[in-house]
């Protein structure tokens, strides 16, 4: 069964730094697909990005970026230049192969930015 | 406007009662599912469907039925309801292809308080 893991309960910054949130996963599948996804304090979960197992490069949009360490099967979310705006809680999550459309959720990772 | 229209925004029951939480996407996906938040379990995958098919069933109880009477609706029965089922409902939508690594969009919930 695949299971996602978040450790970091909270985390607080001060904006204009950069921050990381970890998350690791497990998976017997040889292909799969990660993912990060935001909650906002009115409740509204958007997706941010993704990353395909099978791609070596790191993947990036925006502010965000992801770094995708394979052997330790561990995909952690990078924040830079934080805003206050980027407090909310941040869930990573993965699907497998295509016989199955369910996506798993880590518990997130409640981020405050500070001024 | 919202793409995922889920109703009721909240919704307060009786212990033993029957509720049905509504979902109608307008992104013109072929797949959707139902989430579930507490404080317990963070975003808990309960069911996937694909073209009105289901695919996934992560729930134990048969008190949870989803019904999908269109291919853009999917509701969510909910009978003999219990104190333990307060949470927020999440419904999802994606659009399906081979790759299966389409991103989920998300309704903004119904918030279930049971007495």
């Amino acid at each position: 069964a695949q299971k996602v893991t978040q450790t970091q309960t909270s985390i607080s910054v001060v904006e204009k730094t950069t921050v990381t949130m970890d998350c690791v996963y497990e998976t017997r599948d040889s292909s799969y697909f990660l993912f990060w996804y935001k909650q906002t304090a009115s409740g509204e979960i958007v997706f941010l990005i993704r990353q395909d197992s099978y791609k070596k490069e790191n993947a990036t949009v925006g502010h965000y970026s992801l770094n995708f360490q394979k052997p330790k099967s561990s995909i952690g979310l990078i924040i830079t230049a934080t805003q206050i705006e980027d407090s909310a809680v941040y869930f990573c999550a993965m699907r497998g192969p295509s016989n199955t459309n369910k996506v798993v959720f880590g518990t997130g990772t409640r981020l405050q930015v500070l001024p | 406007d919202p793409k995922i229209i889920q109703k009721p925004k909240y919704l307060v029951a009786v212990t033993g009662s029957e509720k049905i939480l509504i979902c109608e996407q307008y992104l013109g996906h072929n797949a959707m599912y139902w989430y579930r938040q507490s404080a317990k379990k963070p975003l808990e995958f309960m069911f996937s469907y694909s073209y009105q098919k289901l695919m996934d069933n992560q729930t134990a109880s048969s008190r949870f039925q989803p019904q999908s009477s269109k291919k853009n609706h999917l509701d969510l029965q909910i009978t003999a309801l219990k104190p333990d089922d307060s949470a927020t409902y999440f419904c999802a939508s994606s659009q399906e292809t081979v790759i299966s690594n389409e991103r989920l969009f998300f309704g903004h919930g119904t918030k279930l308080s049971v007495l």
